[in-house]
């Protein structure tokens, strides 16, 4: 099955800093989808993408797609302490007929007030 | 718009028991997913459907049934409960395969 690498696995910031995590996989992907999940709570559909290249915003965060659809990232500004909680990658692989939706083992954030 | 109901939220089994851990969405979804999760392993796939009649097996679907009757509901059964089952299990559905899915609030069973 479609093998997916996140890191950091765990992240602690100073409220304010910027924070990164990324998504790297060996073969080419159909798209990208990003999972926020709270402490204690279920995931939650932050944003996909879909095109080479393509980069998203939202607010505060930006979402990258990796030229080659092989790699992406997740970018925050000037975090606060709303952004706690852990950061899941998720993807199936490119070609028809592909339906399983792969999670990456998340990045834990911290923020430290 | 409920989006995806799963029950109980908790549960406790002696090992050998069987549950079926309840999923219902009410979005008209034809996509439907198990998932587990484990400290440090992230969500691992158990199994999923495309469409009321069809299902497929995920990453780790040993020990676990599905069915997919209707569009709306898709059970998940555990047959003969293991101490290494003990997760949060969540459902969650999506209009198609390649869109983003709705999350359930998770069911946190425990088998002892």
């Amino acid at each position: 099955g479609q093998q997916v690498m996140q890191i950091p696995q765990y992240q602690h910031v100073q409220e304010g800093e910027d924070f990164t995590t990324y998504c790297n996989s060996s073969t080419t992907l159909s798209n990208i989808q990003w999972y926020k999940q709270r402490p204690g709570g279920h995931p939650v559909f932050l944003i996909q993408l879909v095109k080479s290249g393509e980069v998203k915003k939202q607010k505060r965060l930006t979402f990258q797609f990796g030229e080659a659809k092989k790699n992406s990232s997740l970018h925050i500004t000037a975090t606060q302490t709303t952004d706690v909680g852990t950061y899941f990658c998720a993807v199936t692989e490119s070609g028809a007929g592909s339906y399983q939706l792969t999670f990456g083992k998340g990045t834990k954030l911290s923020v430290i007030p | 718009n409920a989006g995806v109901t799963q029950t109980p939220k908790f549960q406790v089994l002696k090992t050998g028991q069987s549950m079926t851990l309840q999923c219902a969405q009410d979005m008209n979804h034809e996509y439907m997913s198990w998932y587990r999760q484990d400290p440090g392993m992230g969500l691992r796939l158990i199994h999923y459907s495309v469409g009321a009649g069809i299902t497929d097996q995920g990453e780790v679907p040993n020990g676990y049934n599905v069915s997919r009757s209707t569009t709306e509901d898709f059970p998940l059964r555990l047959l003969s409960a293991a101490p290494s089952q003990t997760s949060v299990y969540f459902c969650a559905s999506s209009y198609s395969g390649s869109a983003g899915y709705t999350f359930g609030s998770g069911t946190r069973l425990t088998v002892v």
